[in-house]
């Protein structure tokens, strides 16, 4: 089982970025998928969740700014993030379970850094 | 949200000896399905975090048995019965039976 983001960058306040997530050694439709991040020297926080029945939940923290997807052909997931905020600089971590809210599986993260 | 704390926040161990992180929830965990999700979380410096314990106390696969998890409702705990040096970084209780929230942290390190 492999994740590998990447998307990552810097970015301006105000801007986009698309993050993705490849996987690998399973299949993102089969597993519940998540996006975690995780703030310079600080502690973790869930952004979004996919479940396999393709419901999406956010973050009130980024609700309405960021979309959870995902290509079950590409086997990829993604988190599309707009109207960014110097708040939203962390590291984001993929990550995937079987059971829903919980990450068994994490890819190796992905800095996002919002400055102008 | 279901807020997480944990206690202590930073931990000095001496190797070989014991240690115990407590961890409580703003409400009970217990779900409507009658299961509790309480998770572990180990993150090791530059490292992604590794869960090492799900459902209170089921270690996952290749976690030292020297892990335990307990406890019930709104108080749990993550022990280490042995410490070593490859156990040192921090660790996060997370809850999953509401929207997922995750505790501060605690500091593993050694004396």
């Amino acid at each position: 089982v492999q994740l590998v983001e990447s998307g990552g960058g810097l970015i301006q306040p105000g801007g986009s970025l698309r993050l993705s997530c490849a996987a690998s050694g399973f299949s993102v439709r089969t597993k519940f998928m998540s996006w975690v991040r995780q703030a310079p020297g600080k502690g973790l926080e869930w952004v979004s969740i996919i479940y396999t029945d393709g419901a999406t939940f956010y973050a009130d923290s980024v609700k309405g700014r960021f979309t959870i997807s995902r290509d079950n052909y590409e086997n990829t997931l993604f988190l599309q993030m707009s109207s960014l905020r110097a708040e939203d600089t962390a590291v984001y971590f993929c990550g995937g379970c079987e059971m829903a809210n919980n990450m068994k599986y994490w890819g190796q993260g992905t800095l996002v850094t919002v400055s102008s | 949200d279901v807020v997480m704390t944990q206690s202590p926040l930073s931990l000095p161990v001496t190797l070989g000896q014991p240690a115990s992180i407590s961890c409580t929830s703003s409400q009970n965990l217990v779900h409507s399905d009658g299961n509790t999700y309480l998770h572990w979380f180990q993150q090791r410096p530059g490292h992604s975090p590794r869960r090492l314990i799900y459902k209170v106390s089921n270690r996952d696969s290749g976690v030292p048995d020297r892990f335990s998890g307990s406890g019930s409702g709104t108080d749990f705990t993550l022990k280490i019965s042995r410490v070593e040096a490859e156990d040192v970084g921090v660790y996060y209780c997370m809850q999953g039976t509401y929207w997922p929230t995750f505790g501060p942290g605690t500091k593993v390190d050694i004396k």
